[in-house]
């Protein structure tokens, strides 16, 4: 079972607009990495979070944690067809040494 | 690029039989994860090994079994194939220890069909 959800499970915008998905998690944890992955290939590591930030930005990617709420969110602007993949959110335990904890994902589809 | 290595990229087998997967981490990072990707879910965790030891599992049988070697290899060993087990399966190198900035750097995946 995954030990976090992703919302939404599924996001269809056009190139130009921002997408944003969010991502609740359930145990503490030290950081919360997201990954994007294309077409069932490998997880491409996007940005990570540690427990003590609240906001972090890389590029064109926005990233915020809220450990109170057990709750993250991502948020791509200015978005591109090459964006077009599925994003995970996956926390790293802070009693589990390296077990991340997936959620289920969120499908993005960027049209031109 | 994350530098990780994983073979084979397909592979077809039938239940009942056994099955390695390989996979060849960044040079220097001491601890490699393995997790298992059913379609349309997020990836689980199945074990992770650090300098060759196994230091973490999931909720996987006895069946799922590794190995970490000295030269940053590694495999992932399933018996007794069930058709359940027709999946995506990752590893992730990392320097390890969970800490803050602990970073997970992913392969590009084996998918395995059980028939």
């Amino acid at each position: 079972s995954q030990q976090g959800e992703e919302d939404p499970q599924a996001l269809s915008i056009q190139e130009g607009e921002n997408a944003t998905m969010n991502c609740s998690y359930k145990t503490s944890i030290n950081n919360l990495q997201w990954y994007r992955q294309n077409s069932g290939r490998g997880l491409v590591h996007l940005i990570l979070i540690r427990s003590n930030e609240r906001e972090k930005h890389s590029g064109r990617l926005r990233v915020t944690l809220d450990t109170s709420k057990k709750s993250s969110s991502l948020l791509i602007t200015a978005s591109r067809a090459a964006d077009t993949a599925s994003y995970f959110c996956a926390g790293l335990p802070s009693d589990s040494w390296g077990k991340l904890q997936f959620g289920a994902g969120t499908q993005v589809v960027v049209t031109p | 690029e994350t530098g990780v290595t994983q073979s084979p990229t397909h592979l077809i087998k039938t239940r009942g039989q056994q099955v390695t997967l390989r996979c060849s981490s960044q040079s220097g990072h001491n601890t490699v994860s393995w997790y298992q990707q059913a379609l349309g879910q997020g990836p689980q965790f199945i074990f992770q090994y650090y300098r060759e030891e196994e230091n973490g599992r999931g909720n996987f049988p006895p069946r799922f079994s590794g190995l970490q070697f000295p030269n940053y290899s590694s495999e992932l060993n399933v018996n007794a194939l069930e058709l359940d087990d027709s999946a995506l399966y990752l590893c992730a190198s990392s320097l390890g220890g969970g800490g803050l900035t602990d970073t997970q750097y992913f392969g590009p995946g084996t998918r395995l069909t059980v028939l």
